[in-house]
């Protein structure tokens, strides 16, 4: 059972264009969301994470946009670079007992930013 | 300070053989949370170690094992390897545990069985 869905699987933008990478979840226990980046050969690398009492966080060019209602939340990357080419992950946190908390994945976006 | 670390990088197995995966976490760092990468199915939780006990277990079979030391190092183990255990194998530390707190992957092992 996918509990984070993420789309799309693959997007190509300009440079200078924007972003948008979407993802769902279904568990309202989740109560951390964080997008993670990851280059060829490298593990992810966290990029921007957002709490779900605030429906937006901005960090430079990037930008979480948190619809709690909907169960979606959003990343979004503004005039995008081709150093901006990468894999994107959304992922959620929960609790899982013992004090241990867990990380699921969605599936991950390729994006490819073109000059 | 020095990242996660993982060895070997590269490791090509035959069915029915056994690998042992290696992380050493960042200084300081005591959770180490193990993870499984492939096209298909995207990044997917094994474990997590913290304080050398097994905290949390993901949905694998029994042939994946693990282990923490004392110095926070942790080792996992796949027994009896099939073709469907190609994958990069990533590890992450943390201070804590996942939470709020950054979990730090490695650069992980890619497993190739043949």
């Amino acid at each position: 059972q996918q509990q984070v869905k993420q789309s799309p699987q693959s997007l190509i933008v300009q440079k200078g264009g924007i972003s948008i990478i979407n993802c769902a979840y279904e568990n309202t226990a989740f109560d951390y969301f964080p997008w993670y980046q990851q280059f060829p050969g490298k593990g992810p690398a966290l990029l921007i994470a957002i709490r779900p009492d605030v429906s937006e966080k901005k960090e430079g060019r990037f930008t979480i946009s948190f619809n709690k209602s909907a169960k979606q939340f959003s990343l979004h990357i503004m005039d995008s670079q081709p150093g901006d080419s990468a894999t994107y992950f959304c992922a959620a946190i929960g609790a899982a007992g013992a004090g241990s908390y867990q990380l699921t994945f969605g599936k991950g976006t390729k994006l490819s930013v073109i000059p | 300070k020095a990242g996660v670390t993982q060895t070997p990088r590269y490791l090509i197995k035959t069915r029915g053989q056994q690998v042992t995966l290696s992380c050493s976490p960042i200084s300081g760092h005591r959770s180490v949370s193990w993870y499984q990468q492939t096209p298909g199915q995207g990044l997917q939780f094994l474990f997590e170690y913290f304080s050398e006990t097994q905290r949390n277990k993901g949905n694998f079979p029994g042939r994946f094992s693990g282990r923490q030391f004392s110095n926070s190092r942790s080792e996992m183990n796949v027994s009896t390897l099939e073709l469907g255990d190609s994958a990069l194998y990533l590890c992450a530390s943390s201070l804590m545990g996942a939470s709020y707190n950054e979990q730090f992957f490695g650069p992980g092992t890619r497993l190739t069985v043949l």
